[in-house]
């Protein structure tokens, strides 16, 4: 069975410091790949999604980044942290474009 | 444009107490996919139904029911003989070939809670 996997749980970081947050799926292949953030009380916000390695879509500009450096791995970064970048950080996968996406146990990240 | 709206903010009830989870969506597409999804305290959203546009048959699972109509634009989710355990946030979402290159279009939620 397929599972996904997200690192750290929690986050405490500075602002200014930078980010990385690591997303990997297993009994899967060539998945896409997505990042979401959700602040506090909110709902989604796609950041990020992948159909392939090294194949990165951005949906809001914004001082983040992702790479996808091998078909299961899926990486979120910053090189300075914003106190707006504080939220609830989710990595999804599914098999193709329209079906239904399975969700990581998510990173809490605070920005100090 | 591509929206989905979930107008309850908040429901609470005591358990035992059937309960129904609205959600209206817009698009242009014919061809068209919607989602409900369970986010509990501890975060992670999991994932409960998914639907096309050409299937309007309503679906049970248990104590959970989906009752989808084109003609309102609504896929509204049931639950029956709600327990504690059914306290979470829920979501519906869409997803749209044309409208939303198949991006999920999110609603805002509905915190549902039940009181034992």
């Amino acid at each position: 069975s397929q599972t996904i996997h997200q690192w750290p749980a929690t986050l405490v970081q500075p602002v200014g410091s930078p980010l990385s947050l690591e997303c990997t799926v297993e009994g899967t292949s060539n998945p896409n790949l997505y990042w979401y953030r959700q602040a506090a009380g909110r709902g989604l916000q796609l950041l990020f999604y992948s159909v392939g390695i090294g194949q990165i879509s951005s949906e809001v500009p914004q001082n983040l980044s992702a790479s996808r450096p091998q078909d299961r791995q899926f990486i979120l970064s910053s090189k300075k942290l914003l106190l707006s970048d504080s939220g609830f950080y989710l990595c999804a996968w599914s098999v193709r474009s329209g079906a239904e996406q399975y969700f990581g146990p998510g990173t809490r990240l605070t920005v100090t | 444009a591509q929206k989905v709206t979930q107008a309850q903010t908040e429901i609470s009830v005591v358990e035992k107490e059937d309960v129904t989870l609205d959600c209206v969506y817009e698009t242009r597409d014919t061809t068209y996919y919607l989602f409900w999804y369970k986010q509990p305290p501890s975060g992670e959203l999991v994932f409960l139904i998914r639907r096309n546009s050409f299937d309007e048959q309503n679906e049970i699972s248990g104590r959970y029911s989906w009752n989808f109509q084109k003609s309102t634009s609504s896929f509204n989710f049931t639950i029956t003989a709600s327990q504690v355990v059914d306290s979470a946030v829920y979501f519906c979402a869409l997803s749209c070939p044309q409208d939303s290159n198949y991006q999920l279009i999110w609603g805002a939620g509905t915190k549902l809670i039940i009181k034992p």
